[in-house]
């Protein structure tokens, strides 16, 4: 079975704090994609990163960086001195392939928030 | 380059009235999903469709929910006889054909219903 697991649904830290959030998916394909999108107060969906299974190098954006590590399934992401304005819900997603095409299923989303 | 274009933006209905949400892929793009994001939950794949034809419909309701992707127009998620549980933001999304090097979907903003 294809599936997302965010265990935290809800994160609160102080501003510039560092925070991880954790994604764990379930595939037994071997290509794959993992998506983190970001989901502000205004509710549109914000694509942040793409991650294809075979490429397992980890990324920074600015302060935002990605941990992709195959042998435990996880794609965590952290955001390094974090600001109000990352306060949002954030869901990573795993696209596979069926026999329909392809398949983007999300995980439950965690919601962060960041005080001043 | 118009992204994916869902209207209308917000619609409120009355319990018992037929709720058109509707959604224009982006320009090259040929396959169209439809989610929906119940309150406080993540998105849930509801239905996955080409040009006239529905690919994957697993995650539809059974019944008052259909869905069309016509030849000419936008793509059509159409809910009859809404109920309060229908009150939901509903994500149109559009991709290229899979396994084409891009994979990824393109969100629209979303139409959030209310059903009154």
């Amino acid at each position: 079975a294809q599936k997302v697991t965010q265990a935290q649904t809800e994160i609160s830290v102080v501003e510039k704090e560092d925070v991880t959030l954790d994604c764990v998916y379930e595939t037994r394909d071997t290509t794959y994609y993992l998506f983190w999108y970001k989901q502000p107060p205004s509710g549109e969906l914000v694509f942040l990163i793409r991650r294809n299974s075979f490429d397992e190098q980890n990324e920074i954006s600015g302060r935002y960086s990605w941990n992709f590590q195959k042998s435990t399934s996880s794609f965590n992401f952290t955001i390094t001195a974090s600001q109000v304005v990352d306060s949002a819900v954030y869901f990573c997603a795993l696209l596979y392939y069926n026999n329909a095409g392809n398949m983007l299923t999300f995980g439950g989303g965690t919601r962060l928030m960041v005080k001043p | 380059n118009a992204g994916v274009m869902q209207n209308p933006r917000h619609l409120v209905r009355r319990r018992g009235q037929e709720a058109r949400l509707r959604c224009s892929p982006m320009k090259g793009h040929s396959h169209v999903y439809w989610y929906r994001q119940l309150p406080e939950e993540g998105l849930k794949f509801m239905v996955y469709l080409q040009k006239e034809n529905i690919i994957d419909e697993s995650g539809m309701p059974k019944e008052r929910f259909s869905a069309e992707f016509p030849k000419e127009g936008p793509s059509i998620l159409r809910i009859q006889q809404v109920v309060r549980g229908d009150s939901a933001a509903y994500f149109c999304a559009s991709s290229q054909e899979p396994g084409q090097g891009s994979e990824g979907y393109t969100f629209g903003s979303g139409t959030r219903l209310t059903v009154v």
